[in-house]
């Protein structure tokens, strides 16, 4: 399978935890967005990487949160000190810059509760 | 800012019978658009994408059709079958500038077609 992973695929943690998501895009990828998703809603754009840079970050991302791609390869998204309105679905998205389209291609999703 | 809204939250359809998703956007900026199908506890997976430079593109079943002066796009799915059954999410991306290749969704429409 070369798709998009995500791991984990649930997380549950107490309200004041730190978490941690890893993504695995597609290997040829060269662009990887993360965006979260809840109830009822379409997916709202977070942050992304070209590479290893972070090229934007979308004000929804308050600073406890963050985002890491060492190497241009994985990615990883950290929460720290989470709050309920944290929980939600957490979506990777990888894509290739340079292709006509705008395609991106997404994992599973973490689903993250907070109690 | 809801930049893209889709606003029929459901549909229901007769299976072999045509299915029409619609989707409004209001950033004249944007000028590539796709159509992403989601399956309960999995991913968005792409479906079909078209540029402001056309007005229509076709695949299989799919048909997009794209009215840039109302800033309108809707998806046809023709014949519908059980297996489409599932969240039907239009996107919008921007040409360029940090922001190029940045989706973003609409709310969804959930999409059952009865046998």
């Amino acid at each position: 399978d070369t798709g998009v992973s995500q791991n984990p695929r649930h997380k549950i943690t107490k309200r004041g935890q730190n978490v941690t998501f890893r993504c695995d895009p597609i290997s040829e990828h060269n662009r990887l967005y993360w965006y979260r998703q809840t109830l009822g809603q379409g997916p709202e754009f977070l942050t992304y990487f070209q590479n290893e840079a972070q090229l934007e970050k979308s004000r929804l991302l308050s600073d406890r949160f963050s985002a890491e791609r060492p190497k241009g390869s994985f990615s990883t998204l950290e929460i720290q000190r989470t709050e309920q309105g944290d929980s939600a679905m957490y979506l990777c998205a990888s894509s290739y810059l340079g292709l006509a389209g705008y395609e991106q291609y997404f994992g599973p999703g973490t689903r993250l509760t907070v109690t | 800012d809801q930049q893209v809204k889709q606003n029929s939250p459901s549909l229901s359809v007769q299976e072999g019978r045509i299915s029409i998703l619609n989707c409004d956007y209001t950033n004249s900026m944007f000028d590539y658009f796709l159509w992403y199908k989601k399956y309960p506890a999995e991913g968005p997976t792409f479906l079909i994408s078209i540029s402001s430079i056309k007005d229509k593109n076709e695949d299989g079943r799919f048909t997009v059709f794209l009215n840039k002066s109302a800033k309108h796009l809707s998806l046809h799915i023709v014949p519908s079958q059980p297996g489409d059954s599932a969240v039907y999410f239009c996107a919008a991306s921007l040409a360029g500038g940090t922001s190029y290749g940045k989706l973003t969704f609409g709310q969804g429409t959930i999409l059952t077609v009865h046998p």
